[in-house]
């Protein structure tokens, strides 16, 4: 079945690292996404990983993917008030094509 | 590059209303989204294009959604008529291409908030 689970809210003090927490159901899922979602606008893909990968880097984003306990994590650096927003993660079940299955979100509020 | 365009951005209607929503994807980008965002949720897929193929629609409520994709590229999705549970926020995506098996990131509108009274 396809089911995403996030933490609803996540708040930290600007500087400090933020890690949002992603729980997914099909271990078919050849990629997994983050997309992030500032008010009033659509989703911007942030990073993605490939199932066969533990860990991914880009800038001040990690990704690190546990696949036997089907968890998936963003770790951002040096938290910015503009990061701001809500964060997706999404799984692509290959037994629906490319189809995305999002969570529910988990808002990321900065404090400066 | 312009990005996914959606018109309008915001829609008020009455309840028992029709309305629809209109989608220029990225120039070139043969797959096509059309999701439904409610509130404190992430997107449901409504239904996904391949060129003017409509090749997922499962989740589309067909007695009252339709949608076209007429020469393959705008997009418009219709409610009729909308009921209070179809307030939400309606958002198109376009791909390059969909495939099995490869990374499939989809860019998003800035979608169409839609308020039935």
């Amino acid at each position: 079945g396809e089911d995403v689970e996030q933490s609803l809210f996540l708040s930290v003090r600007e500087g400090d690292s933020s890690v949002i927490n992603c729980t997914y159901t099909d271990s078919s899922s050849t990629y997994l996404y983050w997309y992030k979602q500032e008010p009033g606008a659509g989703l911007q893909l942030l990073t993605y990983i490939f199932s066969n990968m533990d860990m991914k880097q880009d800038q001040r984003l990690t990704v690190l993917l546990n696949k036997k306990d089907k968890h998936l994590s963003l770790r951002i650096a040096d938290t910015q008030t503009g990061d701001s927003a809500i964060y997706f993660c999404a799984e692509s079940p290959l037994e629906y094509g490319n189809k995305l299955v999002f969570g529910a979100g988990t808002i990321l509020r900065v404090k400066s | 590059e312009a990005g996914v365009v959606q018109s309008p951005r915001y829609k008020i209607i009455e309840k028992k209303q029709p309305v629809a929503f209109w989608c220029n994807p990225i120039s070139g980008h043969n797959t096509l989204y059309w999701y439904r965002q409610n509130l404190g949720q992430g997107p449901e897929l409504l239904i996904r294009y391949e060129n003017e193929e409509a090749v997922d629609d499962s989740q589309l409520p067909k007695d009252r959604f339709s949608a076209e994709r007429l020469k393959g590229v705008d997009s418009t999705l219709k409610i009729q008529p909308a009921e209070l549970g179809d307030s939400a926020v309606y958002l198109c995506a376009s791909s390059p291409r969909s495939l099995a098996g490869v990374s499939n990131e989809q860019f998003f509108g800035p979608g169409t908030r839609l308020t039935v009274l």
